[in-house]
C-alpha cells in the first residue's frame, strides 16, 4: 500500500505569511493528489484535486503542485479564518489513503 | 444543494455489529461513487471503503477488510455500511462522503461530506 509522509505536523505563522506544507507518497502516483482543510468540529473540506486544480468557490491563496511523489500546498497570505487541519491523500487502485495532517496556528 | 445525513451510530460492545446509513440528496446519487471516512476522537483522517455508482467496484482499507460492508441503494439514494466484529480501534466518527467523479468513474476526490454519525465501541 502506498503510504503519505506529511510535514510538518504543526505550524505557527503570522497573518499574510506564506504557509507552505508538504507531502510524499512512497511510490509515484501521479497527480492524484487532494488537500482538505478540517476546521475544529467540522467535517473536511476539499480544496485541491488532482494535485494542483482548485475547487470550486475556494480563495484562490490556496494552491497545490507537484507529480509523481512530492507535491506542496501553500497558502499565499495566511488569514485568520484558514486556522485548520490540512490533511492530504492520495488515491489508486480502489484506496485512498490521506496523510497525518499539518495543523496550522496563529502566532 | 448537496447534503449527506448519516445515521446508525451509538455505543456497542466488542464483537458486535452496527449498520450506519447515509441519506443523500440534492444530486443524481446514482450517477457517483460513494465513501466513508472514519475520524478516531483527537486524530487524523481515514478513508474505510468506497463504492461505484453501480457497485462493480468496490474498495477497503486493510483496517476493515473482511469485517466491514459497504452496499449502496439507487432508489432510495441511501448508502450503507455493515461492520461486523467491532473492535475499540473501530471507535470513530463515521463520515458519508461524494465522489467528486471523474469521466463517469471513481476518483477518490471527496467533493461533499456529512456531519458524521458517532460509533463508539466499548464494553
Amino acid at each position: 500500500d502506498i503510504q503519505m509522509t506529511q510535514s510538518p505536523s504543526s505550524l505557527s505563522a503570522s497573518v499574510g505569511d506564506r504557509v507552505t506544507i508538504t507531502c510524499q507518497a512512497s511510490q509515484d502516483i501521479s497527480n492524484y493528489l487532494n488537500w482538505y482543510q478540517q476546521k475544529p468540529g467540522k467535517a473536511p473540506k476539499l480544496l485541491i484535486y488532482d494535485a494542483s486544480n482548485l475547487e470550486t468557490g475556494v480563495p484562490s491563496r490556496f494552491s497545490g503542485s507537484g507529480s509523481g511523489t512530492d507535491f506542496t500546498f501553500t497558502i499565499s497570505s495566511l488569514q485568520p479564518e484558514d486556522i485548520a487541519t490540512y490533511y492530504c491523500q492520495q488515491y489508486d487502485n480502489l484506496h485512498g489513503t490521506f496523510g497525518q495532517g499539518t495543523k496550522v496556528e496563529i502566532k | 444543494e448537496v447534503q449527506l445525513v448519516e445515521s446508525g451510530g451509538g455505543l456497542v460492545q466488542p464483537g458486535r455489529s452496527l449498520r450506519l446509513s447515509c441519506a443523500a440528496s440534492g444530486f443524481t446519487f446514482d450517477d457517483y461513487a460513494m465513501h466513508w471516512v472514519r475520524q478516531a476522537p483527537g486524530k487524523g483522517l481515514e478513508w474505510v471503503s468506497g463504492i461505484s455508482w453501480n457497485s462493480g467496484s468496490i474498495g477497503y482499507a486493510d483496517s476493515v477488510k473482511g469485517r466491514f460492508t459497504i452496499s449502496r441503494d439507487n432508489a432510495k439514494n441511501s448508502l450503507y455500511l455493515q461492520m461486523n466484529s467491532l473492535r475499540a480501534e473501530d471507535t470513530a466518527l463515521y463520515y458519508c462522503a461524494k465522489d467528486r467523479g471523474c469521466g463517469g468513474g471513481s476518483c477518490y476526490t471527496f467533493d461533499y461530506w456529512g456531519q458524521g454519525t458517532l460509533v463508539t465501541v466499548s464494553s
